[in-house]
């Protein structure tokens, strides 16, 4: 099993570009997250969604969109970057959405918004 | 609203010497999970441990251990004998019945 995957690693954006953010499970599992971490701070929840066609608001939500069209991706989009957003993005996945089973992180992606 | 304070912001430490990560949390509900996550330089996130509010027993797990109590509302987190591997940011995180909050994190230093 790959876990879960991202990509890209590493992206530039100038600032009022868009972008989609991939994540990828292979566990099958219903609950998919993503968060960002900034410098020095914990990681903060954007979206989740707890199955396919079902999404919703995190802490941060403002200025990302998701969509889960299937169990296994659940992409993040960015309408139009702002500096505010340069962060590193970690989607993960958990198989229930209580605090039986841990989250699975992806390697995390990058992203510097100028 | 749920909270975790990791106060310890940085430690540095010389090989084969203990250290122990503070980890204190905030909750109102009932029956809720800990966990701690390891993120080293090359900045994934590892899955370390979790406990249930209902179980108070420590664990041990190598040179890994972890002392939860409930009187206190604490979780923390001590790893024997200290190697340079170990140098990674730890994550203390809490889940009730609401989402994962996630401390802001302690950087560990092991020096050679």
């Amino acid at each position: 099993n790959a876990g879960v995957t991202q990509t890209p690693k590493f992206r530039i954006l100038k600032i009022g570009q868009s972008m989609t953010l991939q994540c990828t499970q292979d566990m099958n599992h219903n609950y998919m997250y993503w968060y960002r971490q900034d410098p020095g701070m914990g990681l903060k929840l954007i979206y989740y969604s707890v199955g396919a066609g079902i999404t919703d608001k995190g802490e941060v939500p403002n200025g990302y969109n998701v969509s889960r069209s299937t169990t296994e991706d659940f992409p993040l989009r960015l309408e139009l970057a702002a500096p505010s957003q340069t962060s590193v993005y970690f989607c993960a996945s958990s198989n229930t959405g209580t605090g039986n089973n841990e989250q699975f992180f992806g390697p995390g992606t990058r992203l510097t918004v100028l | 609203a749920q909270k975790v304070t990791q106060a310890q912001t940085e430690i540095s430490v010389v090989e084969k010497e203990d250290v122990t990560l503070d980890c204190v949390y905030e909750t109102r509900d009932t029956t809720y999970y800990l966990f701690w996550y390891k993120q080293p330089p090359s900045g994934e996130l590892v899955f370390l441990i979790r406990r249930n509010s209902f179980d108070e027993q420590n664990e041990i797990s190598g040179r890994y251990s972890w002392n939860f109590q409930k009187s206190t509302s604490s979780f923390n987190f001590t790893i024997t004998a200290s190697q340079v591997v170990d140098s990674a940011v730890y994550f203390c995180a809490l889940k009730g019945y609401s989402t994962l909050t996630f401390g802001k994190g302690t950087m560990l230093l092991v020096s050679p």
